[in-house]
């Protein structure tokens, strides 16, 4: 059964700091891996997709790798601003599935001005 | 501009009530999904549609319904609503082809009371 693991739960960093938010996954047969952002009490926006065949992904400030041998994701943000503070979760899709995507927890990431 | 749309943010209901969630999506997506989330549990998917008048269960379907009657709409009931029901429900949808890239609404908080 596919489990998808985010570490750390909650994170503070000062603003302007580089971070990694990290993704586990245990089962490599998937078909692509999606981060979303959610800010409190709001739905779910869509960050970055990467293929199962992809490396990395980058959209502004943000960048996403994937080892699926290792199953392993990384959503890395530069120069980190206050309006950067949300939950960040990450999705699997597991390879020939219709749709269902499996959630991480989530990391809560505060950056303070 | 991708759009889903759920018919409340708020709704409060007493125990016992039939209740009716609907979501609305404007990008022609065959896929359809709804999701409750809850503190510690993170995001867990209820049912979801690949096609109009077609469902399957997700992984929490006990005391729900579905109906997706138009390609556009899917909506989720509560038969007959209890306390334990009282969660974030978040809608989303996504297209059978290319990236499967799945798109969420703003989600509706419901209390049961």
């Amino acid at each position: 059964k596919q489990e998808v693991t985010q570490i750390p739960a909650a994170l503070s960093v000062p603003e302007g700091e580089n971070l990694v938010l990290n993704c586990s996954f245990t089962d490599s047969a998937i078909y692509n891996l999606q981060w979303f952002r959610q800010d409190p009490g709001k739905g779910l926006t869509s960050l970055l997709l990467i293929q199962s065949s992809q490396r990395e992904q980058t959209s502004g400030r943000l960048n996403a790798s994937l080892d699926k041998s290792s199953g392993r994701s990384t959503l890395y943000i530069a120069a980190s601003q206050p309006g950067d503070s949300a939950t960040y979760l990450c999705a699997v899709r597991p390879a020939g599935n219709t749709g269902k995507l499996i959630f991480g927890q989530g990391t809560t990431l505060q950056v303070k001005p | 501009d991708v759009k889903v749309t759920q018919s409340s943010r708020y709704l409060v209901k007493r125990t016992g009530e039939k209740v009716f969630l609907e979501c609305v999506q404007d990008m022609d997506h065959e896929n359809m999904f709804w999701y409750r989330q809850d503190p510690g549990l993170g995001l867990r998917l209820i049912y979801f549609s690949y096609d109009v008048k077609m469902k399957e269960k997700g992984d929490i379907p006990e005391g729900y319904s579905v109906s997706r009657e138009k390609k556009e709409r899917f909506s989720l009931i509560l038969e007959s609503a209890s306390t334990n029901q009282t969660s974030m429900y978040l809608c989303a949808s996504s297209s059978s082809w290319g990236l499967l890239e799945q798109y969420f609404g703003p989600g509706t908080r419901l209390t049961v009371t």
